[in-house]
């Protein structure tokens, strides 16, 4: 079946740059997706990459798409405190097929 | 600034007693999706709707669990009786699912629901 696979914890200093790994099963993926989650909210979606691409960035945010390896990334540049979340990998098949999430990486930042 | 709304945002209650969590999808979405999250489990789907119609309940304990979506700006959910291992927050998500287009889902802030 479809897994996601996340580390779950990665700790940076303020400044640094952050990486966020993240393994998925499915060769049939189509999308691919970052939620973002602070304590007490909902996920917000940071951004998503269509699976003929390999790379997308916006602002500091660089994703980059390992489709032969099945390996998503997303790069935070410049790190700030707050960017202390839990950072949430999700793939679907389809546009119409449901999300498959990872449990999620926790990034503290520390000043 | 269009967002998807949960009530209520806590709950306490007793093991045995009804719960209803209501959400408000944002206009004009199509697809509504009911998530369970736990430390121990991560995020788990429970349901999701189409167009109104119930598409999927294979995440969710028929025997107590139910989902219901009256009309367009309200889905619910339902648990009765309720048990203390149904601790956790739930999610409420939205989405316009079209041919072609990624399917974004949009959350809400979550109900966090304690049976003691």
């Amino acid at each position: 079946g479809e897994d996601v696979e996340q580390s779950l914890f990665l700790s940076v200093r303020e400044g640094d740059s952050s990486v966020i790994n993240c393994t998925y099963t499915d060769s049939s993926s189509t999308y691919l997706y970052w939620y973002k989650q602070e304590p007490g909210a909902g996920l917000q979606l940071l951004t998503y990459i269509f699976s003929n691409m390999d790379m997308k960035q916006d602002q500091r945010l660089t994703v980059l798409l390992n489709k032969k390896d099945k390996h998503l990334s997303l790069r935070i540049a410049d790190t700030q405190t707050g960017d202390s979340a839990i950072y949430f990998c999700a793939e679907s098949m389809t546009g119409y097929s449901t999300l498959t999430f990872g449990k999620g990486t926790m990034l503290l930042v520390s000043p | 600034d269009a967002r998807v709304t949960q009530t209520p945002r806590d709950k306490v209650t007793e093991m045995g007693q009804e719960v209803t969590m209501r959400c408000q999808p944002i206009l004009g979405h199509n697809t509504v999706f009911w998530y369970r999250q736990t430390m121990k489990q991560g995020l788990e789907l429970l349901a999701y709707f189409r167009n109104r119609a119930p598409l999927d309940d294979s995440g969710m304990p028929k025997d107590r669990f139910s989902a219901e979506m009256p009309d367009a700006t309200l889905a619910t959910l339902k648990i009765q009786p309720s048990e203390p291992r149904d601790s956790a927050v739930y999610f409420c998500a939205s989405g316009l699912v079209l041919s072609g287009s990624p399917g974004t889902q949009y959350f809400g802030p979550g109900t966090r629901l304690t049976v003691l």
